[in-house]
């Protein structure tokens, strides 16, 4: 069984550019949720879908978006890029209680912003 | 400011020996999870302890958790170099239906010489 994929594995944008990130969950999975890896903040949670609808959401501002299409596939945007935004992006998937239950985590998205 | 706090932040230990992190959180929660992460890739999860739970075992781990002092440890025996890693806890606290706070420490980084 695949795991959960994320592309690009690594992306490098400037300032005030925008980026889309992919995530495509285990077969099954309908939950699927974004987190932010620093060094300085640690490990954030930024919002979690399912069944296409946004359930949970941290306290990350507008400019992260995201969203889940009919087959659990999820896609993060960032717009209007800030130096800070740089970071790890993890998704992770899960059956269906979502953050309350064992998550299933793809490598990552490493974003540089410039 | 993170829910869950890991102690210590870096632990360097011989093959072989048992290596133990510990985790303290500040609210109530439902259940705490550990991860492990090795460097610059997603999170594998280790154990997920529910709060009415006091300990749980898989494999070489162990993990015990105080609800009444707000802490959980995880214990690694007999440890191996490919145990070299990042461990984090995360707590999950139920909102209410599916809604969750799902929070991360800063991680402990285990290093296992051989």
């Amino acid at each position: 069984k695949a795991g959960v994929t994320q592309t690009p594995r690594y992306l490098i944008k400037t300032r005030g550019q925008q980026v889309t990130l992919s995530c495509s969950p285990i077969s099954g999975h309908r939950s699927v949720s974004w987190y932010q890896q620093t060094p300085g903040q640690g490990l954030q949670f930024l919002f979690e879908y399912f069944s296409e609808t946004q359930r949970n959401k941290g306290n990350f501002p507008g400019r992260f978006s995201g969203r889940q299409f009919s087959n659990s596939r999820s896609e993060m945007n960032v717009s209007t890029l800030e130096l800070g935004d740089s970071a790890l992006y993890l998704c992770a998937s899960s059956w269906g209680q979502g953050l309350g239950e064992k998550l299933f985590f793809g490598s990552g998205t490493q974003l540089s912003v410039l | 400011s993170q829910q869950g706090e890991e102690d210590p932040q870096a632990l360097s230990i011989q093959e072989g020996e048992n290596a133990t992190m510990n985790c303290s959180y500040k609210t109530s929660i439902n259940n705490l999870q550990w991860y492990r992460q090795n460097s610059g890739r997603g999170l594998v999860h280790l154990i997920l302890i529910r709060s009415n739970e006091r300990e749980k075992h898989s494999g070489r781990l162990r993990v015990t958790l105080d609800t009444s002092k707000k802490s959980s440890s995880l214990l690694i025996t007999a440890s191996r170099a490919a145990d070299t890693a990042s461990y984090f806890c995360a707590t999950a606290l139920n909102s209410g239906g599916s809604n969750y706070k799902l929070t991360f420490g800063k991680g402990t980084l285990l290093t296992v010489n051989p």
